[in-house]
């Protein structure tokens, strides 16, 4: 089974520029989440995707980031313009279904640096 | 406003010893509480994960215990080895979003041979 594969893996930008992250979750988890480790402090829920529908985006620090999944399979995040705070780790993660049993898959994640 | 409290930040083992990380939370609405390693340049792999019916799980050398009164819970790994080098976070989630997960800052482990 292929896991949680997101890309690129590395993207340095300058502050104003656009960024667009992809990841493609394992085949058949309607779930997907976004999540972003920010300078070495606590890993942050950003939001969640049930196929294709935004379940909760509560944790989108602002407008400049777009999430999106159109038809339910690969995700993007695209951050427009970026900002020097939103260098960080961006972490892509997928599940099965809701219950504990079905846990998260993380994928290796983005590191974003803004310059 | 940390919902979850890691401690400690680093955390440096002889090989055979045992290492404990500990956590605190604030939210008793909390009811899964899971432990993820990751290694360098890889995501966070579930480790092993508790709910607060029970006070320990044991899976092979790790070991979560919980503490319900005190809002605290650990991981012990027993006998160390430098395959476990890496980075531990504790995390936390309420029920119906299990998967919405509060983490702590992360430990950094380091199992010297």
């Amino acid at each position: 089974e292929a896991g949680v594969t997101q890309f690129p893996s590395h993207s340095v930008i300058e502050k104003g520029q656009t960024v667009t992250l992809r990841c493609d979750p394992i085949s058949g988890h309607d779930n997907l989440y976004w999540y972003r480790r920010v300078m070495g402090k606590e890993i942050k829920f950003l939001l969640h995707f049930v196929k294709e529908s935004k379940q909760d985006e509560s944790g989108m620090p602002n407008n400049r980031f777009l999430a999106e999944r159109t038809g339910g399979t690969y995700s993007t995040l695209k951050v427009q313009p970026a900002e020097l705070e939103d260098s960080g780790v961006y972490f892509c993660a997928s599940s099965q279904d809701l219950t504990s049993g079905s846990p998260l898959h993380f994928g290796n994640g983005t590191r974003l640096t803004v310059t | 406003q940390q919902q979850v409290k890691q401690s400690p930040q680093s955390l440096i083992v002889q090989k055979g010893g045992i290492s404990i990380i500990n956590c605190a939370y604030e939210n008793t609405a909390f009811d899964y509480f899971p432990w993820y390693q990751q290694f360098p340049g890889k995501g966070p792999a579930l480790l092993i994960a508790i709910r607060p019916d029970v006070s320990e799980k044991k899976e092979g050398r790790f070991t979560i215990s919980f503490n319900k009164s005190a809002k605290q819970f650990s991981l012990h790994i027993m006998d160390s080895q430098p395959g476990d080098s890496a980075t531990y976070f504790c995390a936390a989630s309420r029920s119906g979003a299990t998967n919405k997960l509060i983490f702590g800052t992360g430990t950094l482990l380091a199992v010297q041979p």
